[in-house]
């Protein structure tokens, strides 16, 4: 069964530098996604991403943050001067369409503590 | 504003008992409301979807959940829970095309 793949799966960063988190999304798949789950709490939207663009943010996505698709495989995230509360898990995720009466397949995630 | 709450943080139940997991949601129009499971270490696993139709959806490892328009909820059941079993499941709601999460909840079964 086709899998979204995620690298890595843990990191452990000092406060202030900058991590990218790397997904490789189902290969037939058109949109993706990166969601945040601080430990505790709910799984919580970031940004969606479809045709070289930014289709949706939420508030927490703000210019710490950016998202780039810098081949035909993979989708990264990109923390700039982390700060202790980046500190969750992120999960990538991919459809073939937009989500809505659609399903998104996540991967594993990646734990990201931020020292 | 489209939200899920998930009033049981925790749940312990036995193995071989029955097992309901709640979920409310709020959305204005008619929801596409889903669970996933997530095992330890691992993603999101989808368990089940409610679109439209029958209110009842039968979902994989014997889980079914019932969509009840007039209560604003989507419970998670299984007749028979097994060891296997014990994750912690969300409730989701899509809304502007995206998901939106309920805080989860955590299951244990005892042997």
């Amino acid at each position: 069964e086709p899998e979204v793949t995620q690298t890595p799966s843990h990191q452990v960063t000092q406060m202030g530098q900058e991590v990218i988190l790397r997904c490789v999304p189902i290969s037939n798949h058109l949109y993706f996604y990166w969601y945040r789950q601080i430990l505790g709490q709910k799984v919580e939207f970031l940004v969606s991403f479809y045709n070289n663009e930014i289709s949706e943010k939420s508030e927490i996505f703000d210019d710490q943050f950016s998202v780039e698709r810098p081949d035909g495989s993979n989708f990264t995230l990109k923390i700039r001067s982390t700060k202790l509360e980046d500190s969750a898990m992120y999960f990538c995720a991919s459809s073939d369409q937009a989500a809505g009466a659609n399903v998104l397949t996540f991967g594993a995630g990646s734990r990201l503590t931020v020292l | 504003a489209q939200s899920v709450t998930q009033p049981d943080i925790h749940i312990t139940v036995s193995e071989g008992a029955s097992l309901e997991l709640r979920c409310n949601y709020s959305y204005g129009a008619t929801p596409y409301l889903f669970w996933y499971v997530q095992s330890p270490g691992q993603g999101l696993q989808l368990l089940l979807k409610y679109f439209s139709g029958d209110t009842l959806v039968q979902g994989i490892k014997g889980f079914e959940a019932e969509f009840k328009r007039s209560q604003s909820s989507f419970n998670l059941r299984k007749p028979s829970v097994h060891w296997s079993d014990a994750a912690e499941y969300f409730c989701a709601v899509v809304g502007a095309y995206k998901y939106i999460f309920g805080t989860g909840t955590r299951l244990k079964v005892l042997a």
